[in-house]
């Protein structure tokens, strides 16, 4: 079955710098990987899609890339702020209609002011 | 407008009994999906709701059933709770179900089981 790994260990940067974070995946390449913030105590909220024939994308401070050769997707926040301080998840959708998420563990981000 | 409502926030149940979890989807969404999320892992995919009708279940034992009715919201019943079952129970709306219109999460239901 896939396998979802985010790097276990918190991430701690420098309020300003960019914050990259990993999300590998074994087996089949999915069509579909989004990211999604997670706070303490609340849901996830959804902050990029990708789709397997897109090699980048981009939202306002956040670039997500994707490298089907790899298995991997990096997700940059530029100009990190404290705000940015959460739990970030990759997933995976599959399924006949892409409707199930399969979810990795999550990576913690610690912007220091 | 009204985000997606769980009920309740926070429960207490002891190992054998049944629990019932409720949602609420965002107004206009007709689909509902279920997660369990374990302290320290990401959420797992438990069932999807799509006007009333199951379109996906993930790999959790038949103690796990849910339904939905037709204002939408859902219901996740667990039987015979296990300590195992402890965890974040989380539900997403969406439009239609498929990836394409995306999903809102709620901030879920903290279910500890002793």
């Amino acid at each position: 079955s896939q396998k979802i790994e985010q790097n276990s260990e918190a991430l701690n940067i420098q309020e300003g710098k960019t914050a990259t974070l990993t999300c590998n995946y074994t087996n089949y390449s999915p069509a579909y990987l989004q990211w999604y913030r997670q706070d303490p105590g609340r849901g996830p909220v959804f902050l990029l899609l990708i789709r397997e024939n897109e090699k980048e994308k981009r939202k306002e401070r956040l670039k997500v890339t994707f490298d089907t050769t790899l298995k991997q997707s990096l997700f940059h926040i530029t100009a990190s702020q404290p705000a940015d301080s959460a739990t970030y998840l990759c997933a995976l959708a599959q399924g006949d209609n892409f409707n199930k998420f399969y979810f990795g563990s999550g990576t913690k981000l610690n912007v220091k002011p | 407008d009204a985000g997606v409502t769980q009920s309740p926030t926070h429960l207490i149940k002891t190992r054998g009994q049944q629990v019932t979890l409720r949602c609420s989807p965002i107004s206009g969404h007709k689909s509902v999906s279920w997660y369990q999320q374990v302290l320290g892992q990401g959420p797992q995919f438990i069932f999807q709701y799509y006007e009333k009708e199951e379109r996906g279940r993930g790999n959790f034992p038949d103690r796990f059933s849910a339904r939905q009715f037709p204002n939408y919201s859902s219901e996740l019943n667990v039987n015979a709770l296990l300590l195992g079952d402890s965890a974040l129970y989380l539900c997403a709306s969406s439009l239609t179900g498929g990836l394409g219109y995306g999903y809102t999460f709620g901030s879920g239901t903290r279910l500890t089981v002793v």
